[in-house]
Parts: structure tokens; sequence; C-alpha cells
């Protein structure tokens, strides 16, 4: 049982160039979700997805697309990087709709990105 | 989802309980606390959420005032690898869609 992995773990591209954070979770949950943090600061919701099919927008979703085409993964896309999403990106899942369960989330062990 | 007040930072002394205060004072009826820690450049790892009782697990245990308005995590024994920062959330038990969001919560320093 691996929990939520996340691949890569480091990464650096230049202005303009795209890339996919990848998240993948073994526990069969339907709750996923894609956090940033900024340093010395709390995370920030980019985007979430409450099943296979259904994703939407959290509270900085500008410049990252994201799709849910299985439970187990939920990659995230950087259009065009820009040095403004240098960052640390956390991928989370949990059950959904569980009686005191639904909040328990299980995070991965982030992704850093630099975008020069 | 109510708005919770932590303390910026806390030092404690190896050995000795960690007591780390959190305020909900508007905290509704239906809204469970959550605390989380996360250990440097690691992701956030939950440990411990209740509604009213106290709760206890392997990690820590949870103290909710009889008003809910404040709560206190306490590690019982605290290890220099608890040094982390604890983050404390109030929200509902279901999954809304739209989840947690972590504020500054607070640096503990656990000092040999």
């Amino acid at each position: 049982n691996a929990g939520v992995t996340q691949t890569p773990k480091f990464q650096v591209l230049k202005t303009g160039q795209s890339m996919t954070l990848q998240c993948a979770q073994d526990m069969n949950h339907e709750y996923m979700s894609w956090y940033r943090q900024d340093p010395g600061m709390g995370l920030r919701l980019i985007h979430y997805s409450v099943g296979a099919g259904i994703t939407d927008q959290g509270e900085v979703p500008n410049g990252y697309n994201v799709s849910r085409s299985t439970t187990e993964d939920f990659p995230l896309r950087l259009l065009s990087a820009a040095p403004s999403q240098t960052s640390v990106y956390f991928c989370a899942s949990s059950y959904l709709g569980r009686l005191s369960g639904a909040n328990v989330l299980t995070f991965g062990a982030g992704s850093r990105l630099t975008v020069l | 989802d109510a708005k919770t007040t932590q303390p910026t930072s806390m030092d404690c002394a190896e050995g000795r309980a960690a007591n780390l205060p959190c305020n909900h004072s508007t905290i509704s009826g239906n809204e469970y606390v959550y605390w989380y820690r996360q250990i440097h450049s690691q992701g956030p790892q939950y440990i411990i959420h209740g509604l009213k009782n106290n709760e206890t697990n392997e990690m820590a245990s949870l103290i909710i005032t009889e008003d809910r308005k404040s709560s206190t995590l306490i590690l019982p024994h605290a290890t220099l690898r608890d040094t982390a920062v604890y983050y404390c959330i109030v929200r509902v038990n279901y999954n809304a869609g739209n989840m947690l969001t972590f504020g500054g919560g607070t640096r503990l320093m656990v000092k040999p």
C-alpha cells in the first residue's frame, strides 16, 4: 500500500515550457486534490476532483489543468510555465462523504518545481 | 468554515508534553476540529480530529472545551521529530468538494 505517489520529486523548467505532475493513489479514494505551497506560506488549493470524470477549480487554478480519467490518477498540467509557478506541489486524497472521515487527507511527498 | 487562531510559534523541551492551543470561537454545531502537521519539506500529515468529546490516538490527544470554542492538541512526550508546523482546521464532516484550508499554523520547536 503505497498511499499517494507523486512524480517527479524535483523539476526545473524554463519559462513557457509545459509539463505534467503525476499523482497516483492506491486507496480507492474518491476525492483527489492539488495544493501548492510557496515558501513560508500555507497550502493553497489549485484543483480538485470528487470522482473520475469530475474536476473543479480551487483557490488558485489559473495556469493549471487537470483531468481525472481513472479513480487512481489525477495529473496536474502546467500549460506554459511561469516563474510565479515556482513552488512545492502536493497531491492529496481522501474518501468522500464518509462520516467524519471525509477530511482525513493523505498527502504525497511533494513535487518541487522551479521555473527559470 | 469557522476561522481558527493559533499562536505563531511555541517551544517545548524534549520529553515534555507539548500543548498546542487553537481558538475557534465561531465553530458551528456540525463542524469538526482537525489537526495536521507538516514536518519540514514533507507533505502534511493527519494527526487527529474530534467533534466534542476528547479524543486520543497513538500520536496525540485532542481536548475540546465544553463550549467547543477552543481546543488543545497534546503530544504527551515530545521528541525532536515532532518539530513541525501544526495546523488546526475546523470543517464540516462531509466532503463538499472544496476542501481544507491550511492557514499559518503553529511552528513547534522541540528542543533537547
